[in-house]
């Protein structure tokens, strides 16, 4: 059964530094990697989606990179800003389809 | 639609009563999931529709949980007999792929589902 952890479980910055939040997942077979963001009380924003055959995807001042084979995945975050304060998880999806989550990561940035 | 949306927002209900969640899907898309989130936690898979059928339910909880899409658009979650560890956000999603398609999955803003 897949798994997926992700630490630390919060993070505090000051506003302007680079971060970087973790992601781990016990099964390989992966189809891909998702990372979204969801802010108190609402759904989930898709941020991005690495398939399994690439190594990174960037939009604006996020980076997300995937080493499949020993079952990891970063988001970088430059520049932070207080309006990235938000909980970040990351999903994987395999041959069922179904995405399996993380617990997330609750950022707080602070001005 | 412009994207997938859910209704109600919020949901209060007794212990005991039957309750209907609603989930509109992103026009066209043909993959279609319900997922449960508790406080502090990730979602976790209920699940999946491909068109009408249900393509994997093994996340349903216990069998006081269905869910249908007779039309392959809309979707229901039903729960019978509800209980207070029922509480928690419903949340929907669809994606555009079919078989052996590896697409990205978007989300609607949840139902939040208070049992007393």
């Amino acid at each position: 059964k897949q798994e997926v952890t992700q630490i630390p479980a919060a993070l505090s910055v000051p506003e302007g530094e680079n971060l970087v939040l973790n992601c781990s997942f016990t099964d390989s077979a992966i189809y891909n990697l998702q990372w979204f963001r969801q802010d108190p009380g609402k759904g989930l924003t898709s941020l991005l989606l690495i398939q399994s055959s690439q190594r990174e995807q960037t939009s604006g001042r996020l980076n997300a990179s995937l080493d499949k084979s020993s079952g990891r995945s970063t988001l970088y975050i430059a520049a932070s800003q207080p309006g990235d304060s938000a909980t970040y998880l990351c999903a994987v999806s395999g041959s069922a389809r179904q995405l399996t989550f993380g617990s997330g990561t609750q950022l707080t940035v602070l001005p | 639609g412009a994207g997938v949306s859910q209704t109600p927002s919020n949901k209060v209900t007794e212990k005991g009563k039957y309750v209907e969640l609603r989930c509109d899907p992103i026009s066209g898309h043909t993959a279609l999931y319900w997922y449960r989130q508790s406080l502090g936690q990730g979602p976790e898979f209920l699940i999946y529709f491909q068109g009408t059928g249900a393509a994997d339910d093994s996340g349903l909880p216990n069998d006081r949980f269905f869910a249908v899409r007779p039309e392959g658009s809309v979707s229901t979650l039903k729960i019978q007999r509800t209980e207070r560890g029922d509480s928690a956000v419903y949340l929907c999603a669809s994606s555009p792929g079919g078989q052996g398609v590896n697409t990205e999955a978007f989300f609607g803003q949840g139902t939040r589902l208070t049992v007393v």
